[in-house]
């Protein structure tokens, strides 16, 4: 079993709504989360970095919240845009080792109709 | 932008063939790293580098073999292609700061594709 889960699998919006992605993890012990953006195609770019001491962060129009007691992560996208139509990955990263152990999530297909 | 290049983007050939995937960074970084993805699947880390002379196997199994001769430098070789290869294979790097805080720098992809 992942230790990262990643809903909905899918999901499509229209061009101006908002949505939100959920993460749930059970990795332990934790260092942080990441959310990458990953257009079809193309290779992953990092969105934002939520530590253990965070629980709300914004990058423009995406906003990630983290409960580190319930282990859930959500990125939330206001006013979408035709762009914002790709695979977002919750990636979460252990503490401990010098590679800091990395668990990816299977992503989030999200598709913004015009 | 994150200076990460593979080459070639796409590539289809047939079953036995000998194949490397490039892989160049001009970021100065240490890390390097080679992810598998199929569709609707996550990445799956099958070979990292910490520096030159440096390379270690992922958490999956793969019969691809890497090479860390430059530090800018990690390119990935199948000696015999099979259909199963199939895939997209993804070249990332990290400083060590980066690394510390989760963030890779991931190229563009490889899509392999196997007849």
């Amino acid at each position: 079993k992942n230790q990262v889960e990643q809903s909905p699998q899918s999901l499509i919006i229209l061009e101006g709504k908002n949505c939100t992605l959920q993460c749930n993890y059970t990795v332990s012990p934790f260092s942080n989360l990441r959310w990458y953006k990953q257009d079809t195609g193309r290779g992953p770019v990092s969105l934002t970095i939520m530590t253990f001491s965070e629980n709300t962060k914004s990058n423009g129009r995406y906003t990630a919240t983290l409960d580190a007691d319930t282990k859930q992560s959500s990125l939330h996208i206001t006013a979408s845009q035709l762009s914002d139509s790709a695979s977002y990955i919750c990636v979460v990263s252990d503490r401990g080792s010098t590679l800091g152990r990395l668990y990816f999530g299977r992503g989030t297909q999200l598709t913004v109709w015009p | 932008e994150a200076d990460i290049y593979q080459t070639p983007r796409y590539l289809v050939i047939g079953t036995g063939k000998k194949i490397t995937l490039e892989c160049s960074q001009t970021m100065g970084h240490d890390k390097m790293y080679w992810y598998q993805q199929d569709p609707g699947m996550e990445l799956h880390l099958i070979h990292y580098s910490y520096g030159v002379n440096s390379t270690e196997k992922g958490d999956l199994s793969s019969e691809s073999t890497v090479s860390r001769i430059r530090t800018e430098h990690f390119p990935l070789t199948l000696e015999s292609a099979r259909p199963s290869h199939t895939s997209q294979y993804i070249c990332a790097s990290s400083s060590v700061e980066s690394a510390n805080t989760g963030e890779l720098f991931f190229g563009e992809g490889s899509r392999l594709t196997v007849l």
